[in-house]
C-alpha cells in the first residue's frame, strides 16, 4: 500500500460542478503540499498545508491532521481546471525536498 | 522574474552518451531539488541540496551525478546514459524557512535515451 493515496484517480466534471480530490496518508508529516501539473506542462505548487484550510480563488485546501486527510476542492470548475492534481507529504521539518507524492488524480473538465 | 528555468527542454540521447541539464533558480532559494517523473510512478527524489556547494542523495540517486558550485545553479549530470534513464526530469527550488517551504518547479525536460 502507498503511503500517499489519492482518490479517485480520475474525474469527469461539467463546468461549473464542485469537484473534491482527495488524499490520504499513512505518515506522521510535517506539512502536506498540493501540486497542478498541465497535460505536457510544468508543475505548480497550490497549496502547503500544515493544519486547518486554505483558499485561493477557486480552490480550497483542507487538512486533517489527526485522521491523515486532506482535500482538495474547486468550486465552479472550468475547463482549464482540467490538469493532473498530485498531492505530496513531507516528512521532517528537514525534509524540505524529501516528499512522498500520490500517483495524483486526472481531473477532465467538460464545456 | 524568471523563477525556476531548466534547459534543455528536450533531448534525444544514445545509450552511453553524457550530458547535463541545468536548472537555475533567481529566487536565492537555499534548497534545490531533481526530480524525475515517470508513468506510473509519480515523481521521485534523485539528489537535492540544502545550500551551496552542499548536495545529497534522494531516492533514485543511481546513474546521476549533481553539482552545485554556485547557489543560483544545480547540475544533473548523466556520465553514461541509459535507456532506463528515460524521463522527464523536473528541478524544484525552496526557501529554507520552515513557515514556508513553497516549492516551486521548472517546466520539466524531456529526456529520451535510445
Amino acid at each position: 500500500k502507498n503511503e500517499v493515496e489519492q482518490s479517485p484517480q480520475n474525474l469527469t466534471a461539467q463546468e461549473g460542478e464542485f469537484i473534491t480530490i482527495n488524499c490520504s496518508y499513512s505518515v506522521g508529516i510535517s506539512a502536506l503540499h498540493w501540486l497542478q501539473q498541465h497535460p505536457g506542462g510544468g508543475i505548480v505548487s497550490l497549496f502547503m498545508l500544515s493544519s486547518g484550510k486554505k483558499k485561493h480563488g477557486r480552490l480550497i485546501a483542507t487538512i486533517n491532521i489527526q485522521e491523515k486527510h486532506s482535500s482538495l476542492h474547486i468550486t465552479a470548475s472550468h475547463p482549464r481546471d482540467s490538469a493532473v492534481y498530485i498531492c505530496a507529504v513531507r516528512r521532517g521539518r528537514d525534509s524540505y525536498g524529501k516528499l512522498t507524492f500520490g500517483q495524483g488524480t486526472i481531473l477532465t473538465v467538460h464545456p | 522574474n524568471a523563477g525556476v528555468t531548466q534547459t534543455p527542454k528536450f533531448r534525444v540521447l544514445k545509450t552511453g552518451q553524457s550530458m547535463t541539464l541545468l536548472c537555475a533558480q533567481d529566487m536565492n532559494h537555499e534548497y534545490m531539488y531533481w526530480y524525475r517523473q515517470d508513468p506510473g510512478m509519480g515523481l521521485r527524489l534523485i539528489h537535492y541540496s540544502v545550500g551551496e556547494g552542499t548536495t545529497a542523495k534522494g531516492e533514485v540517486p543511481d546513474g546521476y551525478n549533481v553539482s552545485r558550485l554556485k547557489k543560483q545553479n544545480f547540475l544533473l549530470g548523466l556520465e553514461s546514459a541509459a535507456p532506463s534513464q528515460t524521463s522527464v526530469y523536473f528541478c524544484a527550488s525552496s526557501d529554507r524557512d520552515m513557515n514556508t517551504g513553497e516549492l516551486f518547479f521548472g517546466e520539466g525536460s524531456r529526456l529520451t535515451v535510445l
